[in-house]
C-alpha cells in the first residue's frame, strides 16, 4: 500500500493561467474524490468518480474547473483561467466501493498559490 | 443534507490531560461518522469512524469517540494528551444515502503545552 500521491506538492501561478494536478489512489480503490480546503476551514467537497464515471459534482465546480479519471485509475483536476479565490490546498482522496463505511484515504495534497 | 459543527476552533491542554473535542451533526438520515487528524502540509488520517453497532468507538492513537443519538454528538476524547498529539482535527459526516461525499467540520486545533 503505497498511499494515494499527489503532483505537484505545490504550485505557484500568475493569475489567468491553466494548471492541472495528478493524483494516483491506492491501486485497488475504485472511488476517487476531490476535496478544496482553504485556510481554517476544513475539505469541501468537489466531485468523485467510481472507476472512470464521475457520479457527483458539487456547486463549487464552476465550468473552470475540469475532473476526469480516463481509464479508471489516475486522476487529473485542471483549472482554467485561474482566479485569486482558488488559491487552497487541492486533497485527493480514495476508497473501495461498498458504502460510506468505506473510509476515505487522503494524498498530502497539492497548495496551489495564485500571484 | 448534512452538517458538521466542531465547537472551539482551538483547544489548548496540557500534556497528561484529558483531550475533549466537541462535534455536532446534523443528518435527515443515520449518519457515518468520522473523526481525522491532520498535521501541517499533510492530508488528513482517518482515526476513528462509527457506521453502526456500538456507539463507543476506539481508533488509532489512544482516540476515542462516543455516538449519542440523542444529542446528535459524535465527541472525540483521549484521557492523556501527548506531545504529538497537537494537529488540527476534523469530525465528518457521510449519509448512508449518499456513498460519495463527505461533509466536514472547520476543524479544531489541539495545542499541548509541555
Amino acid at each position: 500500500d503505497t498511499g494515494v500521491s499527489q503532483n505537484p506538492r505545490h504550485k505557484i501561478t500568475k493569475r489567468g493561467q491553466n494548471v492541472t494536478f495528478r493524483c494516483d489512489p491506492i491501486s485497488e480503490h475504485n472511488r476517487l474524490y476531490w476535496y478544496r480546503q482553504t485556510l481554517g476551514q476544513g475539505p469541501e467537497f468537489l466531485t468523485y468518480f467510481q472507476n472512470e464515471a464521475q457520479l457527483e459534482k458539487s456547486r463549487l465546480l464552476s465550468d473552470r474547473f475540469s475532473a476526469e479519471r480516463p481509464k479508471g485509475s489516475f486522476s487529473t483536476l485542471e483549472i482554467q483561467r485561474t482566479e485569486q479565490g482558488d488559491s487552497a490546498m487541492y486533497l485527493c482522496a480514495s476508497s473501495l466501493a461498498g458504502g460510506p463505511n468505506q473510509p476515505q484515504h487522503f494524498g498530502d495534497g497539492t497548495r496551489l498559490s495564485i500571484l | 443534507a448534512q452538517s458538521v459543527t466542531q465547537l472551539g476552533s482551538h483547544v489548548s491542554v496540557s500534556e497528561g490531560a484529558l483531550v475533549l473535542l466537541r462535534c455536532n451533526y446534523s443528518s435527515s438520515v443515520p449518519p457515518y461518522l468520522f473523526w481525522y487528524v491532520q498535521y501541517p502540509n499533510q492530508g488528513l488520517q482517518l482515526l476513528l469512524k462509527y457506521t453502526t453497532g456500538a456507539t463507543l468507538v476506539k481508533g488509532i492513537n489512544g482516540f476515542e469517540a462516543e455516538f449519542k443519538k440523542s444529542e446528535t454528538s459524535f465527541h472525540l476524547t483521549k484521557p492523556s494528551a501527548h506531545m504529538s498529539d497537537a494537529a488540527e482535527y476534523f469530525c465528518a459526516v457521510r449519509a448512508n444515502t449518499n456513498a460519495g461525499k463527505s461533509t466536514f467540520g472547520d476543524g479544531t486545533t489541539l495545542t499541548v503545552k509541555p
